[in-house]
């Protein structure tokens, strides 16, 4: 079983339409969850970390973690064809070496 | 600097030369981690420092690979004998100690092994 998990896509969505990205991990005492969004050819940069139970809201993004489940997700509300990309989530293990393990990115595609 | 800063940018080597990757860390940055991406797949961790010692480096594929990070800035990965299978992008990110501070990545070296 990898340590975080991602549907590979694509995702596809009408431009305006909410796309909704899930994640989930097998070290239950993974404390901080991050999202990443990667365009082609670039490398990450962070939308947003979540570390406590429940929704966490930037914007039109919303990341939601549910530790009993072991689940991330991230919600982009008024999606935009400017969305369009990967969409990496990490996960900090428990560990005390800090180390951020990457999920394997779901592609997004927003369709004007 | 502003933020993470890699060189070289793009490397093409002759299968079975060594290179070097450099990775200089935003500033005041203790943590730095490499990463690897091969085309169209997820990032492997490489290789983990806190200041100028690697608690995990158990990532790092053969022993081919090797990384080291000096006055706890600077770091090096050298990857020697090179082969095909190495071709990828090598992506350095830095954080503040660990615990739950983010990581920035810097725009990657991308590495072509022919």
């Amino acid at each position: 079983q990898k340590e975080v998990e991602q549907n590979s896509g694509p995702l596809s969505v009408p431009e305006g339409a909410i796309a909704s990205l899930n994640c989930t991990y097998s070290d239950r005492g993974s404390q901080s969850f991050f999202w990443y969004r990667q365009y082609s050819g670039k490398s990450p940069e962070l939308i947003m970390f979540i570390y406590s139970n429940g929704d966490k809201e930037d914007g039109r993004f919303t990341a939601q973690l549910n530790k009993a489940s072991q689940y991330v997700s991230l919600l982009i509300r008024d999606s935009q064809p400017s969305d369009s990309a990967t969409y990496l989530c990490a996960a900090r293990l428990s560990s005390n070496t800090g180390k951020l393990i990457f999920g394997q990115g779901t592609t997004l595609q927003v369709k004007p | 600097g502003a933020g993470v800063s890699q060189s070289p940018s793009n490397k093409v080597t002759e299968k079975g030369k060594d290179v070097e990757l450099r990775c200089d860390p935003i500033s005041g940055h203790t943590a730095l981690y490499w990463y690897r991406q091969s085309l169209g797949q997820g990032l492997e961790f490489l290789i983990y420092f806190q200041g100028n010692s690697a608690p995990d480096k158990s990532g790092l594929p053969s022993d081919r690979f090797s990384a080291e990070r000096t006055g706890g800035s600077v770091s090096t990965l050298t990857i020697q004998r090179t082969q095909q299978e190495d071709s990828a992008v090598y992506l350095c990110a830095s954080s503040h100690s660990q615990g739950r501070n983010t990581i920035y990545f810097g725009e990657g070296s991308w590495l072509t092994v022919v």
